[in-house]
């Protein structure tokens, strides 16, 4: 119940391609769910963040599309380019304040992207 | 100006030794994290601190031993170390807002930790 399952492990797309990663939970206490971006040799970094009051945000070439009822959610990169080539992870986090787990991210398998030039 | 910075960076040790990981983050944030990475990425939390309380612990071996001295600072101490702690570790800090609802993570470039 507290996990997150992120597939594919790993895409290869051409530059401009919209490659596309999709998470799904069964916990429906989850009620945050941020993407985070992971270069090699660095740590994550906040990508996008949604909440399920919402079905779509979009920043820049982001976008996390959300179906509540389906318990997915994805990461849709428009016109990717060969610098977006990095680990995308999904993760999820319980409701509720930081006395119990709020804050606590669980994430995804982690999707290994390349953006060829 | 980093914001959150671990050391060391690597670290190469054998079986049954004693190893720490420093942590500081200049974030202003009063909760901090450790989690482990992985050969496979996977990213696991292992820990938490608000303000110097623990207030997450994942069912870690004894062994791990998480210390804040001050809400900018946290350190792991791992003892008797073994091949299966291989992996990398990072910290994290975050802010709580009112509420008690964290935000943002923001994580370490991460402690490659080798035990052979």
């Amino acid at each position: 119940q507290q996990q997150v399952k992120q597939s594919p492990q790993s895409l290869i797309v051409q530059k401009g391609g919209i490659p596309i990663i999709n998470c799904a939970y069964e916990n429906t206490a989850f009620d945050y769910f941020p993407w985070y971006q992971q270069f090699p040799g660095k740590g994550p970094a906040l990508l996008i963040a949604i909440r399920p009051d919402v079905s779509e945000k979009k920043e820049g070439r982001f976008t996390i599309s959300f179906n509540k009822s389906a318990k997915q959610f994805s990461l849709h990169i428009m016109d990717s380019q060969p610098g977006d080539s990095a680990t995308y992870f999904c993760a999820a986090s319980p409701s509720g304040t930081y006395y119990n787990q709020g804050g606590k991210l669980i994430f995804g398998q982690g999707t290994e992207l390349s953006v060829k030039p | 100006d980093t914001a959150v910075s671990q050391t060391p960076k690597y670290l190469v040790t054998q079986m049954g030794n004693d190893k720490s990981i420093k942590c500081e983050q200049n974030l202003g944030h009063d909760t901090m994290y450790w989690y482990k990475q992985d050969s496979k990425k996977f990213l696991k939390i292992m820990f938490s601190y608000n303000n110097k309380e623990l207030i997450i612990n994942e069912t870690v071996p004894n062994r791990f031993s998480p210390k804040s001295p001050d809400k900018a600072h946290l350190n792991l101490h791992i003892n008797s170390l073994e091949l299966g702690d291989s992996a990398v570790y990072f910290c994290a800090s975050s802010q709580v807002y009112g509420g008690g609802y964290t935000g943002e993570l923001f994580f370490g470039e991460g402690s490659r930790l080798t035990v052979l």
